[in-house]
């Protein structure tokens, strides 16, 4: 079984729409993150979560909300769609000592 | 801020090598390299910690020079499996705790 799990791997959406990412890990470890992924910008960071009441705003975040509803479990929420916010999203985890990344398998969304 | 990686793409053939760069405008304590294969999650390669020490994978290398800002990514002989997308970012989080990685470099390496 995959250690970072999101759901669901792909989802076709229409603008407007509000949608949520979800994102289980079972590693165990206090750090989460959500990332997006645009042809030729690499991962851009959107949100992050040192623990179940620290959650921070990345680079990108306007557009989007999330929850930690467990230390295991990390939510990113698309309150509107919008067509410019299709893309890959990844979430991750780290153990905050090295802080080496662990990524989900990512969901790639596409807003019509 | 982004770390600025060069270049933004390089083909090989197998068996020759590669350097990939990774500078960065804001002090670095550590340097982390991912690799991502197509249509799969990126993957950890290494750490580079500050003191130069580096820590390897496959015939994968780099260097690290904190008082640059940059990093190296070196691929030797390279295989055909060393295709995909490098990333490098900051291994420890900075001040505000966030983890941004550089645009990418895309390595092609053709039989």
């Amino acid at each position: 079984d995959a250690d970072v799990t999101q759901t669901p791997r792909n989802r076709i959406t229409k603008t407007g729409k509000r949608i949520m990412l979800e994102c289980s890990q079972t590693k165990g470890h206090d750090r989460m993150y959500w990332y997006r992924q645009d042809p030729g910008l690499g991962l851009r960071l959107i949100y992050y979560s040192f623990d179940v009441k620290d959650i921070n705003k990345g680079e990108i975040s306007d557009g989007y909300s999330v929850s930690r509803q467990a230390q295991a479990k990390f939510s990113l929420s698309l309150e509107s769609a919008i067509p410019n916010q299709t893309a890959l999203y990844f979430c991750a985890t780290s153990d905050g000592a090295e802080e080496k990344l662990f990524f989900g398998s990512g969901t790639q969304l596409s807003v019509l | 801020q982004q770390p600025v990686q060069s270049p933004q793409a390089v083909i090989l053939r197998e068996g020759e090598d590669a350097v990939i760069n990774c500078s960065s405008s804001k002090a670095l304590y550590s340097v982390h390299w991912y690799r991502q294969k197509h249509g799969e999650a990126p993957v950890f390669l290494m750490i580079l910690l500050k003191g130069g020490e580096q820590k390897g994978h496959e015939k994968i290398s780099a260097s690290f020079n904190e008082k640059k800002q940059q990093s190296s990514l070196y691929l030797t002989a390279s295989q055909l499996s060393y295709s995909g997308t490098y990333f490098c970012g900051p291994g420890r989080t900075d001040s505000w705790g966030k983890l941004q990685f550089g645009a990418g470099t895309q390595v092609v390496v053709t039989p």
